[in-house]
């Protein structure tokens, strides 16, 4: 049973247009909500998280979107650049119980074209 | 402010034989947790360590076990290889402090089971 879910492997867009990025949760334990951006042979790097109790949360060009109800999240870029190209990946954590463990969908591949 | 660091980069390894990654936390970080990510897959967990105790355990036999020091450094052992085990294996810490913290992730290990 995958907890959390990105539907769409990849992603393409043209530079300086929106990129939206989505993901779906099933686990109603998690409360904490993370994005990563992946480069090829390195490791995920934080990017935006949100908490359960917000809506919306924003820095600089990135923000994330909580639909709690829908339990569903989206990550907005605006704009994007083509130095945004990578494997993103949602994460979903119940802070309470597991702190520690984080639950990772299996990434959407961005390309952002010039 | 150094990164987590993981070594080594790389390993090649035969079945049946067994393997230890070694992961050094950000400094001050208390939570180490460790994850595998195979090829066209979301990460994941295997076992969150903090203050030398197994804290969180994902569903991976008992051939995948870890262990934290003192100094907050982990190390990984997988034991009896399998081909299924190749995989990037990725350590990532945390502040575990009262508020929740996201994980911050090292570069990862490449093993490769021949």
């Amino acid at each position: 049973d995958q907890q959390v879910k990105q539907n769409s492997p990849s992603l393409s867009v043209q530079e300086g247009r929106i990129s939206i990025l989505n993901c779906d949760y099933t686990n109603s334990m998690f409360d904490y909500f993370l994005w990563y951006k992946k480069y090829p042979a390195e490791g995920p790097t934080f990017l935006i998280s949100i908490s359960s109790i917000k809506d919306k949360n924003e820095d600089g060009r990135f923000t994330v979107f909580l639909n709690k109800s829908a339990k569903h999240l989206s990550l907005h870029i605006v704009p994007s650049q083509p130095g945004d190209s990578a494997v993103y990946f949602c994460a979903a954590s119940d802070s309470r119980a597991n702190a520690g463990k984080s639950t990772f969908g299996d990434g959407t591949t961005l390309t952002v074209k010039p | 402010k150094a990164g987590v660091t993981q070594t080594p980069r790389y390993l090649i390894k035969t079945r049946g034989q067994q393997v230890t990654l070694s992961c050094s936390p950000i400094s001050g970080h208390r939570s180490v947790s460790w994850y595998q990510q195979t090829p066209g897959q979301g990460l994941q967990f295997l076992f969150e360590y903090f203050s030398e105790t197994q804290r969180n355990k994902g569903n991976f036999p008992g051939r995948f076990s870890g262990r934290q020091f003192s100094n907050s450094r982990s190390e990984m052992n997988v034991s009896t290889l399998e081909l299924g085990d190749s995989a990037l294996y990725l350590c990532a810490s945390s502040l575990a402090g009262r508020e929740y913290q996201p994980q911050h992730f090292g570069d990862g290990t490449r093993l490769s089971i021949l």
